[in-house]
C-alpha cells in the first residue's frame, strides 16, 4: 500500500528561525509533490508544489525534492507566528494522475 | 470570484438518520473528491469523480454514497450504514491534467447526536 510519511509533530521554532518539515513516500514512481498548510478548523490550503529534483523557491517557502531518497522537505525561513499551523505532504499516484494521496501532517508552532 | 462552496458549515445527524452534504463549484475543474478528515488525521478519500456521470470509490467508502450529474456539484450523502460519521468532511476539485493541487471547500463539521 502506498503511504506518505510525515512527522507528527508539534515542531516548536522560535520567531525567525528556520522551520524544516520532512516527508517520505513509498511509491518510487511518484511524480507530483505537493505541500499544504491548514490552520485549525480550517481546510487546507496549496502553499507549493514541486516535480523535479531540487529545490523550489516561493518566498520565505523552499520545496526540496529527492527522488532517488523518496524524500520531500519544506524550509520557511524567518518563520513568523502567522506560520503555525499543520502542514500536510501530498503525493501524485502516477497509475491515477490526479488522484492523491495525503500524510498525516506535521504541526507547526512557531513561538514569539 | 471562483471557488468552491460547501454546504452546510455544520450538520448535526441524528443515528439512523441520513444527510447529504452540498459541494459546488465554478472553477470549471472537472475533478471532484470528497475526504474525511478525522482530529488529528490525514485526509482519507471517500469518493472521486473525473467526468459527468461518473464516480470511483477511494478508500473508505462504505455508508457513503455520491453523484454527479452536473459538473460543478458533487454531492455526498452519508447513510445510516456509517456507523461513525462524526468527522469533518472536505470536498476538493481540480482539472486532472493539472499540476497545481487541489482547491478545497471550506469544509463541514457532521456531529453525530
Amino acid at each position: 500500500q502506498k503511504e506518505v510519511e510525515q512527522n507528527s509533530g508539534p515542531l516548536s521554532v522560535p520567531e525567525g528561525a528556520i522551520a524544516s518539515l520532512n516527508c517520505t513516500y513509498s511509491d518510487r514512481v511518484s511524480q507530483s509533490f505537493f505541500w499544504y498548510r491548514q490552520y485549525s478548523g480550517k481546510s487546507p490550503e496549496l502553499i507549493m508544489s514541486i516535480y523535479s529534483n531540487g529545490d523550489k523557491e516561493d518566498g520565505r517557502f523552499t520545496a526540496q525534492l529527492n527522488k532517488a531518497s523518496q524524500y520531500v522537505s519544506l524550509l520557511i525561513r524567518d518563520s513568523q507566528p502567522s506560520d503555525s499551523a499543520t502542514y500536510l505532504c501530498a503525493v501524485n499516484e502516477i497509475t491515477s494522475y490526479d488522484k492523491v494521496i495525503f500524510g498525516p501532517g506535521t504541526s507547526l508552532s512557531v513561538i514569539p | 470570484d471562483g471557488g468552491i462552496t460547501q454546504s452546510p458549515k455544520y450538520l448535526f445527524r441524528k443515528e439512523g438518520q441520513n444527510v447529504t452534504l452540498s459541494c459546488e463549484q465554478n472553477l470549471n475543474h472537472d475533478a471532484m473528491y470528497w475526504y474525511r478528515q478525522d482530529p488529528g488525521q490525514g485526509l482519507r478519500l471517500i469518493y472521486y469523480s473525473q467526468i459527468v456521470n461518473d464516480f470511483q470509490k477511494g478508500d473508505i467508502a462504505e455508508g457513503y454514497s455520491v453523484s454527479r450529474e452536473k459538473k460543478e456539484s458533487f454531492p455526498l450523502t452519508v447513510t445510516s450504514a456509517q456507523k461513525n460519521p462524526t468527522a469533518f468532511y472536505l470536498c476538493a476539485s481540480t482539472f486532472p491534467s493539472d499540476r497545481n493541487g487541489y482547491t478545497f471547500g471550506s469544509g463541514t463539521r457532521l456531529t453525530v447526536v
